[in-house]
C-alpha cells in the first residue's frame, strides 16, 4: 500500500533561517513522484517542487529543494532564508499509477 | 491564464440537507479531480474525471455523494443528505494530462481555493 508521513504537525522558524520539513513514504511502485504543496490560509494548494524516482540530482526551485534520500524513502523539503509569507501548511504528497496521495500536513510559522 | 474556478468558498447547512459545489479547470485541462479536506488532515481524493468519464470513484461515498461532468469541463459535486462528519473543505483540481501519462510530472495538478462546507 502507498502511504505517506509527516511526523512534524508543527514546526516554527525564525525569519531568514533556513528550515527542514520530514516526508517519508512507503511504495513497491518503482517509478513514481514526490510533490510538496503549500496551503496558505486562503485555502489553495500550491505546488512547490516534484522530485521523480528516477531524477539522479535533488530538485531544486528557488529557495525549495527536496533532500532525497531514495534508500530512506524520504524527500524532505528545505526551505532557505524564510519569510513571513512562508508561514502555512505544507503537504508532501506521491503518485505512481493511482492517484496523488497526500500526507497530514506540517504547520510551519515563521517568527519575526 | 485563469486559474480553477470554485463555488461556493462557504456553506453552513444543516445535516440531512442537500449541498452542491461547482468547479471550473483551467482551460483545456482533460482531467478533473475532487478532493475532500477534513481539518488536519491531508486531502482525500473523491472521483477523478478523464474528460467526461470517471477514471477513479473508488472513495466517494455513492449512497450520499455524485459528481458530474457532462460536457468534459466545468464539475458539480453533490452532497444529499450530508452528514455531520462530511464537514470539510472541497478541493477541485485539474491538470492537463491524467495520471501516467507523459511522465508523473505533466500530471501536475493545480487546486482551485476550495469550498468549506460546515454541517450542523
Amino acid at each position: 500500500a502507498q502511504k505517506i508521513t509527516q511526523t512534524q504537525p508543527g514546526m516554527f522558524v525564525q525569519e531568514k533561517e533556513a528550515v527542514t520539513l520530514d516526508c517519508t513514504y512507503d511504495t513497491s511502485d518503482p517509478s513514481y513522484g514526490l510533490f510538496w504543496y503549500k496551503q496558505p490560509s486562503s485555502g489553495e494548494m500550491i505546488f512547490l517542487i516534484y522530485q521523480g524516482s528516477y531524477d539522479q540530482q535533488n530538485a531544486t526551485e528557488g529557495r525549495y529543494s527536496l533532500n532525497f534520500q531514495k534508500a530512506r524513502k524520504s524527500a524532505n523539503l528545505v526551505i532557505s532564508a524564510s519569510q513571513l509569507g512562508d508561514s502555512a501548511m505544507y503537504f508532501c504528497a506521491m503518485r505512481s499509477q493511482g492517484n496523488l496521495i497526500f500526507g497530514k500536513g506540517t504547520k510551519l510559522s515563521v517568527k519575526p | 491564464e485563469a486559474g480553477v474556478a470554485q463555488s461556493p468558498r462557504y456553506k453552513i447547512i444543516e445535516k440531512r440537507q442537500s449541498v452542491a459545489f461547482w468547479c471550473n479547470p483551467i482551460s483545456g485541462h482533460a482531467t478533473l479531480y475532487w478532493y475532500q479536506q477534513i481539518l488536519g488532515q491531508g486531502p482525500k481524493l473523491l472521483i477523478q474525471f478523464q474528460n467526461n468519464g470517471v477514471v477513479d470513484d473508488s472513495q466517494l461515498p455513492k449512497d450520499r455523494f455524485s459528481a458530474e461532468r457532462l460536457k468534459g469541463v466545468d464539475s458539480t459535486l453533490k452532497i444529499q443528505p450530508a452528514k455531520l462528519e462530511d464537514s470539510a473543505v472541497y478541493l477541485c483540481a485539474s491538470s492537463l494530462v491524467p495520471t501516467g501519462t507523459g511522465g508523473l510530472r505533466y500530471g501536475e495538478l493545480f487546486f482551485g481555493e476550495g469550498s468549506r462546507l460546515t454541517v450542523l
